[in-house]
């Protein structure tokens, strides 16, 4: 079946580590997102991409990197830069053109130690 | 800007109850809108998209109307059961965002709770 894998489920940092999460999606979609979720205050963009080697800033790049060499995978690298990286990570993919829903990954959960 | 609100925060019902799911948006401008479910701990699960040109969509016990000149959308959900039990999210595709794949922005959701 087709879907979205996020990996790890669970991710411990240490202070001034830089971590990346891994999402790989096999519904030959064209667009690929993430989104950090946090309680209380929905979800938020932090980057998108709508075609291979190319991505856009969401609402709060700060403190992250992604990259997009594939069209099934879209890591994304949460830098020492990210004060504040605990949180829920989702990842989702959807096609090209207005009739289309989005697809959500697992998520991961982010905890600083 | 688009603002997408839930209401209620949260809803407990016993089982058996038919309930609803409120959900509006402030800018019309949509391609269309989905809502979700959420168990603690876990992805979105799709439940039903609805496109800007429809006005509802139905999937067994759930039923999604959309009336976009008011900005609005619910999510009926028949004959609940304590498996419904979850967070329901509602997003809208912004059609001003410069193109259809670059925004889903999300309420807040509706915590729901069925009491067996």
């Amino acid at each position: 079946d087709g879907g979205i894998t996020q990996s790890p489920k669970y991710l411990f940092r240490k202070e001034g580590q830089n971590v990346t999460l891994s999402c790989e999606q096999n519904l030959n979609h064209d667009a690929m997102y993430w989104y950090r979720q946090d309680p209380g205050q929905g979800l938020r963009l932090i980057y998108y991409s709508q075609i291979v080697n190319d991505f856009q800033k969401g609402d709060i790049a700060e403190g992250y990197s992604v990259s997009r060499e594939k069209k099934e995978s879209f890591p994304l690298t949460v830098t020492s830069a990210q004060k504040n990286p605990t949180a829920f990570y989702l990842c989702a993919s959807t096609k090209h053109g207005s009739n289309y829903g989005y697809t959500f990954g697992s998520g991961t959960r982010l905890t600083v130690v | 800007k688009q603002e997408v609100t839930q209401i209620p925060a949260a809803l407990s019902v016993p089982e058996g109850e038919n309930l609803v799911l409120n959900c509006s948006f402030t800018d019309s401008a949509i391609y269309n809108l989905q809502w979700f479910r959420q168990d603690p701990g876990k992805g979105l699960t799709s439940l039903l998209l609805i496109q800007s040109s429809q006005r509802e969509q139905t999937s067994g016990r759930l039923n999604a109307s959309l009336d976009k000149s008011s900005g609005r959308s619910t999510l009926y959900i028949a004959a609940s059961q304590p498996g419904d039990s979850a967070t329901y999210l509602c997003a809208v595709r912004h059609s001003r965002a410069g193109g259809a794949t670059n925004k889903l922005i999300f309420g807040t959701g509706t915590l729901l709770a069925v009491q067996p």
